[in-house]
C-alpha cells in the first residue's frame, strides 16, 4: 500500500534555513501537501503542490517535488522560533477499495529551532 | 481559515463512562474524518464518512463508533471508556472531489483514568 516516509526530528538555529524531506510511494499521486501542527493544536494546511509542478514558492516556504524519485521537500527560509512545530507530509492517494481518494500522512517531522 | 470545530477541547473521565466527542464544520464538506494521534505524533485514521448516512472504518481498528445524520456534524462515541483510549482525537473534513485537501479541527485531548 501507500507509504509516506519522513525523518522524525530536525534541529536548526534561528535564522538558518530548514529543509524537511519526505518520500512517497504512490506514483499516481496528483497532490502532495505540507501540514504544520503546533503543540496542543490540530493540523494547519501550509501549502500543497500539484504533481505537474517542480517547485512552488510562498513567502518563506519553498516546496520542491522530484517526481522521478518520489521525493518532496519543504524549505523554510530564515527559520524563526515560531516555526517550531511538527510538519506532516501527505499524498493524495487512491483508495481502491472505496473508489475514492484519501490523504496518506507521514509520521511527522518535529522541527526544533534553537534561539 | 477553516471552519471546523471540536468540543470538548480537553476531557478527563473515569473508566467505563460513555463519552461523545463532537465535530462540526460549516464549509458544506461532504467528507469527514476522525484521526487518533498517539504521543509519538503519528496520525491514525479511525473513521471516515463520504456524506450523510455514510460511515466507514479507517486503517486503525477502534472501539469507537460514529454517525453522520447531518452533513455538518460527525460525532464520535465511546460506549465504555478505558485508559487505552487516552489520546488526542482530530476531526477533519474535505470536499467530495478535487484536491481532497483536509481541514482539521483543533482536536480533543482525552484522558481516561
Amino acid at each position: 500500500g501507500e507509504d509516506v516516509e519522513q525523518s522524525l526530528f530536525l534541529s536548526v538555529r534561528e535564522g538558518d534555513s530548514s529543509v524537511i524531506n519526505c518520500t512517497y510511494t504512490d506514483s499516481s499521486s496528483t497532490y502532495l501537501y505540507w501540514y504544520k501542527q503546533e503543540p496542543g493544536a490540530g493540523l494547519q494546511l501550509l501549502t500543497y503542490i500539484f504533481s505537474n509542478m517542480d517547485m512552488k514558492q510562498d513567502q518563506r516556504l519553498t516546496v520542491l517535488l522530484n517526481k522521478k524519485d518520489k521525493h518532496l521537500s519543504l524549505r523554510i527560509a530564515d527559520t524563526q522560533t515560531g516555526d517550531s512545530a511538527i510538519y506532516f507530509c501527505a499524498e493524495r492517494a487512491a483508495n481502491s477499495g472505496a473508489g475514492s481518494y484519501q490523504l496518506t500522512f507521514g509520521k511527522g517531522t518535529k522541527l526544533s529551532v534553537i534561539p | 481559515e477553516a471552519d471546523i470545530y471540536q468540543t470538548p477541547r480537553y476531557l478527563v473521565i473515569g473508566t467505563g463512562k460513555k463519552i461523545t466527542l463532537e465535530c462540526s464544520q460549516t464549509m458544506g464538506h461532504d467528507k469527514m474524518y476522525w484521526y487518533q494521534q498517539d504521543p509519538g505524533m503519528e496520525l491514525h485514521l479511525i473513521h471516515y464518512s463520504y456524506g450523510v448516512n455514510s460511515t466507514e472504518k479507517g486503517d486503525l481498528s477502534s472501539e469507537s463508533t460514529v454517525s453522520r445524520i447531518r452533513t455538518e456534524h460527525f460525532p464520535l462515541t465511546l460506549e465504555s471508556a478505558r485508559p487505552s483510549h487516552t489520546s488526542q482525537y482530530l476531526c477533519a473534513s474535505s470536499e467530495q472531489a478535487g484536491k481532497e485537501t483536509q481541514y482539521f479541527g483543533p482536536g480533543t485531548r482525552l484522558l481516561v483514568l
